[in-house]
Formats: C-alpha cells, sequence, structure tokens
C-alpha cells in the first residue's frame, strides 16, 4: 500500500534562517507531487506541484521554493524565513491523470 | 480559475441531529468533485468523491453528498451526526490547466455536542 510521510512534524525557526520540509511517498511510482500551506478560515492554499523528476510549478509567488530530486521527493525549502511563513504545510500525492489526492501528516512551522 | 464556496464556516449540532454543509464551485465544465475531512489530530483524508454516474454518493461512516450541475454545487448531507464527527470539512473540486490541480474551499469547521 502507498504511504506518505512528512519531517519534521513540528518546526520553531527563527526569521532570516532557510527552511527544508521533506516529503517522500512509497508504494507508488511517478506520482503527482503537491505542497499546500493551510491557514485557519482560509482552507488548502495549493503552493507548488509537480508531474515528475527535476518539474516544478508554482502557484503562488512568495519566498519559497520546491525542488523534486527523486521520483517520490518533494521538498519545500526556503533561503530566508519571513513571519508570515508560519503555517501547516501539507504534501500530497496523486497518480498520475487522477485529481484524486491523499495527504501527508503535515508540517507546524512557526518562525519566531 | 475555478473557485470553491462554503458558506458554513462554523457549524454546532447536537448528536442525532441531520447535516448539511454546502459547497458550491464556479467552473461549468467537466468536474471531479470531492470532500475531504481532517479529524482533530489526523491527517486529511477522503470522505467521499464523485466522477460521473449517479449524482448522489455514497462515502464513508454514513456520508453523502449530491452533485446538482445546474446549481453547481455538491452538499455534504449526514442524516443523523455522531460526536465523533466532529472535524473540519473540505470541498474540493478539479481545476483547469495541468498537474491535476484541486481548488479547496475554506473549511467547515463542526462541532458535534453531547
Amino acid at each position: 500500500s502507498q504511504t506518505i510521510h512528512q519531517w519534521p512534524a513540528t518546526l520553531v525557526q527563527p526569521v532570516g534562517s532557510p527552511l527544508s520540509l521533506e516529503c517522500t511517498v512509497e508504494g507508488t511510482s511517478n506520482p503527482n507531487l503537491y505542497w499546500y500551506r493551510q491557514a485557519a478560515g482560509r482552507g488548502l492554499q495549493l503552493l507548488f506541484y509537480s508531474v515528475g523528476i527535476g518539474q516544478i510549478s508554482s502557484e503562488v509567488p512568495q519566498n519559497l521554493s520546491a525542488s523534486r530530486p527523486q521520483d517520490r521527493q518533494f521538498i519545500l525549502s526556503s533561503k530566508k524565513l519571513l513571519l508570515s511563513d508560519s503555517g501547516f504545510y501539507l504534501c500530497a500525492w496523486s497518480v498520475a491523470r487522477s485529481y484524486e489526492q491523499y495527504f501527508g501528516p503535515g508540517t507546524r512551522l512557526t518562525v519566531t | 480559475a475555478q473557485s470553491v464556496s462554503q458558506h458554513n464556516h462554523h457549524v454546532i449540532l447536537s448528536e442525532a441531529a441531520s447535516l448539511e454543509l454546502g459547497c458550491n464551485y464556479s467552473y461549468g465544465g467537466t468536474v471531479n468533485l470531492f470532500w475531504y475531512v481532517q479529524y482533530p489530530g489526523q491527517h486529511l483524508q477522503l470522505l467521499l468523491k464523485y466522477f460521473s454516474g449517479d449524482p448522489l454518493v455514497k462515502g464513508i461512516k454514513g456520508f453523502e453528498a449530491e452533485f446538482i450541475k445546474s446549481k453547481f454545487s455538491f452538499n455534504l448531507r449526514k442524516p443523523s451526526v455522531q460526536w465523533s464527527d466532529t472535524a473540519e470539512y473540505f470541498c474540493a473540486v478539479n481545476d483547469k490547466g495541468g498537474g491535476n490541480k484541486l481548488t479547496f474551499g475554506t473549511g467547515t469547521q463542526l462541532k458535534v455536542e453531547l
């Protein structure tokens, strides 16, 4: 069966520090991968998606970037965190050509 | 771009009450519709989905949703809620363009009281 992992589960970082959040999927090949940010009362905002290794599409211009160095690995990064980057970050995957997405447990990021 | 509206942001019900959560979307083409649920401390998980066929779809835990194309709606229903249904519920619709993207509503926080 397929599983999705995210780490770390929680993270507290100072303003201006770098960020690296990792997401990996097991049990499937060539998935579509997604990064979302969830804010209370605002639903899920799609940040990035990827349909293959090295292929990244950005949905919202911001202080973050994403990379997909391996088929089932998706990384969310920042060179310098802002206070506004605080939030709950969710990774999701889907079978290629399917809209049905499966979500990871999320990372709670607090920028201080 | 697609947009999704969930008009009920917070709903409080007593156990055994009936539930209906509204979801409306803007794009009128072929749609794939989803309801996801996030129980406290748990992953966001799929509750039910509609791709085609019978517009009344049934999901897990006694939930159902009805696709009404003329109203651009996909409302979630449950005839009798339980305390364990306390959670946040999100409606989602496929977006146009590549990547098989979904657009999510802002969510409805449901609290079921004993």
